[in-house]
């Protein structure tokens, strides 16, 4: 069975500060995906980024980046120089090589920048 | 281009009313899915369509649920007989092809069932 983890359920920062949410996953899959997605106030789920396990390599993208560590089993988002617009609810998802490939997501974690 | 639709966004039934919840996926996309969101939750799965066949459907929580994709665009799930429970937000996603490609989702439908 898959399972992801995401102990952080609501962070606060100050905009401008740097923060990480932790997720942490479990598969007996070789091969599997993973993914960030974030979800506003309106509620619709904004993919972020995928990620396959053949591929460690750390991602970068504008002021978000990526840690990807098989050996811990660990996914990790961070956010820097946060703004208030960053202020969402972030699910990591993890998705296997059965038939169907659908997610399976963390709880969340609410991250709330403040002004 | 459009996303992914959903409607009604907002329902409210009745204890033992049966209800229709819409998608309509990206155009082209091959591959169909529908979660349900428990409020504080992350999404579950609930089915799966490829195309117009129902591939997986080991999500669906009971008989009473049914989900159908006839012409292989538009999807309708079906809940029969509403109970409190079910209660939620019931999210689809498209995605392009059949492999493991991102999921597009659509707003939601929030269901109360009073």
């Amino acid at each position: 069975a898959q399972k992801v983890t995401q102990a952080q359920t609501e962070i606060s920062v100050v905009e401008k500060e740097d923060v990480t949410l932790d997720c942490v996953y479990e598969t007996r899959d070789t091969t599997y995906y993973l993914f960030w997605y974030k979800q506003p106030p309106s509620g619709e789920l904004v993919f972020l980024i995928r990620r396959n396990s053949f591929d460690e390599q750390n991602e970068i993208s504008g002021r978000y980046s990526w840690n990807f560590q098989k050996s811990t089993s660990s996914f990790n988002f961070t956010i820097t120089a946060s703004q208030v617009v960053d202020s969402a609810v972030y699910f990591c998802a993890l998705s296997g090589l059965g038939p169907a490939r659908q997610l399976t997501f963390g709880s969340g974690t609410q991250l709330t920048v403040l002004p | 281009g459009a996303g992914v639709s959903q409607s009604p966004r907002y329902k409210v039934a009745k204890r033992g009313q049966d209800v229709a919840l819409r998608c309509d996926p990206i155009s082209g996309h091959v591959s169909l899915f529908w979660y349900q969101q428990a409020l504080g939750q992350g999404p579950e799965f609930l089915t799966y369509f490829q195309n117009e066949a129902q591939l997986d459907k080991s999500g669906l929580p009971s008989d009473r649920f049914f989900a159908e994709r006839p012409e292989g665009s538009v999807s309708t799930l079906k809940i029969q007989r509403t109970q409190q429970e079910d209660s939620a937000v019931y999210l689809c996603a498209s995605s392009l092809g059949t492999g493991t490609y991102e999921q597009y989702f659509g707003p939601g439908t929030r269901l109360t069932v009073t």
